[in-house]
Order: structure tokens, then C-alpha cells, then sequence
């Protein structure tokens, strides 16, 4: 079957920190693979996506690799803000009905 | 318009009591999902539905009763809920049910609160 597993939360860092948050899967076929962001309050905003086998996805200074190989889709940036204080989320498609969603890991930012 | 939109942003409500949920959409996707997430846990699929039929009921109780009016409206009866209800809903819409490598957007949820 599908299935994403993140990183255990939480994490905290300091302003202008280097962040990587792991995510690995399992799925049948060739899965697409999804970051979501949730901030406080709010639903969950999609931060970047890869379709296929080694594509990069970056957005906001947030970067991912698809690895095949690896099975791995790690989340990562260079130098992160108080703004980037959320809750992450690893997703994967299997280009059915749904999303597999990992369980979340929740970072702090702090000045 | 790149948005989904969800109404109320808040709302609390007795066991006895019956209210709906509403979510929009103009971007002329043609899958709508309803999700649920309860705090510091990922969303859970409840409903799908794809060109305004219902494809994916996720065993959710009856006490939840999805509606999908027309290609840009879902609607969430509730009846008779239970305090473990209480949770963030999330509508979501995606391009088609079958492709969705462009992800979904997502509203900002109802936080729905039973007592």
C-alpha cells in the first residue's frame, strides 16, 4: 500500500538556521510527491510538488528532491525565517482519488 | 480566482442541533473533497466527489452528509453530532479526481466545535 513517514516533530530552530525535515514513501508505481504547509489557524497550502523521479521542486527558498533510489522526498532550506514557523506535511498521489499525508512536523522559528 | 472558500470559519453547535457547512470554488475543478483533522494530526479523506457525484465515502457515519449542489458548491449537513466530532473540516478541489499531480487547493477549514 501508499504511505508517507515524516520526520518526528517538533523541531525548533534559530532565525537563519539551515532546515531539513525527512519524508520517505512507499507506494505502488510512480507517485507524484507534495510539501503542504499549515500555519496556525489556517488550511493547508501546497509549497511544492514533484511529478517524476529526480525533479526538484522549490518555492519561498524550500526545496525538494525526488530520489527514487531512496524513496525519499526531504524538505530543506537554507536559512529559515520566524514566518516559516508551521506545521509541514509530506504528501504523496498515486494519481488516484486522495493524498497519502505523513503526520506532520511542526517547527518553530525562534528570532 | 485560485481560491476555495469555507464558510463559517467557526462554528459551535449542540448534539441536537443541525447545521451545514459550505465550500466554493471558481476555478472549474471538477473533484471536491471534504476532509477532516482533528489537532497535531494529518487530514483524513471523508468524501470525494468527482464531476458532482459522490465516487469516495470513507465509512464516515450518516451523521455527516455530504451534497454537492452543482460543479462549484460542496455542502457538509451535520446532525446529531458527538463532541469527538469537534475538528477542522477542510474542503478541497483538485482539476480532476483521476489527475491531481497539480496537488489541491485547499480552503482555510471550518473549526467546528460539539458541545
Amino acid at each position: 500500500g501508499n504511505s508517507v513517514t515524516q520526520m518526528e516533530g517538533p523541531v525548533t530552530l534559530s532565525e537563519e538556521a539551515f532546515l531539513t525535515i525527512n519524508c520517505t514513501y512507499t507506494a505502488t508505481g510512480y507517485p507524484s510527491l507534495f510539501w503542504y504547509v499549515q500555519y496556525p489557524g489556517e488550511g493547508l497550502q501546497l509549497l511544492l510538488k514533484a511529478t517524476k523521479a529526480d525533479d526538484k521542486g522549490s518555492n519561498k527558498g524550500f526545496e525538494a528532491t525526488y530520489r527514487k533510489e531512496t524513496t525519499s522526498f526531504h524538505l530543506e532550506k537554507g536559512s529559515v525565517q520566524v514566518s516559516d514557523s508551521a506545521v509541514y506535511f509530506c504528501a504523496l498521489s498515486d494519481r488516484g482519488n486522495q493524498f497519502y499525508f505523513g503526520t506532520g512536523t511542526s517547527l518553530t522559528v525562534i528570532p | 480566482d485560485t481560491e476555495v472558500t469555507q464558510t463559517p470559519k467557526h462554528l459551535v453547535m449542540g448534539m441536537t442541533n443541525k447545521k451545514s457547512l459550505k465550500c466554493e470554488q471558481h476555478m472549474g475543478h471538477r473533484a471536491m473533497y471534504w476532509y477532516k483533522q482533528k489537532a497535531k494530526k494529518p487530514p483524513e479523506l471523508m468524501f470525494v466527489y468527482s464531476y458532482e457525484k459522490l465516487s469516495i465515502n470513507e465509512s464516515v457515519p450518516s451523521r455527516f452528509s455530504p451534497e454537492c449542489p452543482n460543479s462549484s458548491l460542496l455542502n457538509l449537513h451535520l446532525h446529531a453530532l458527538q463532541p469527538e466530532d469537534s475538528a477542522l473540516y477542510l474542503c478541497a478541489s483538485s482539476q480532476e479526481a483521476g489527475t491531481i499531480d497539480y496537488g489541491y487547493t485547499f480552503g482555510s477549514g471550518t473549526r467546528l466545535t460539539v458541545v
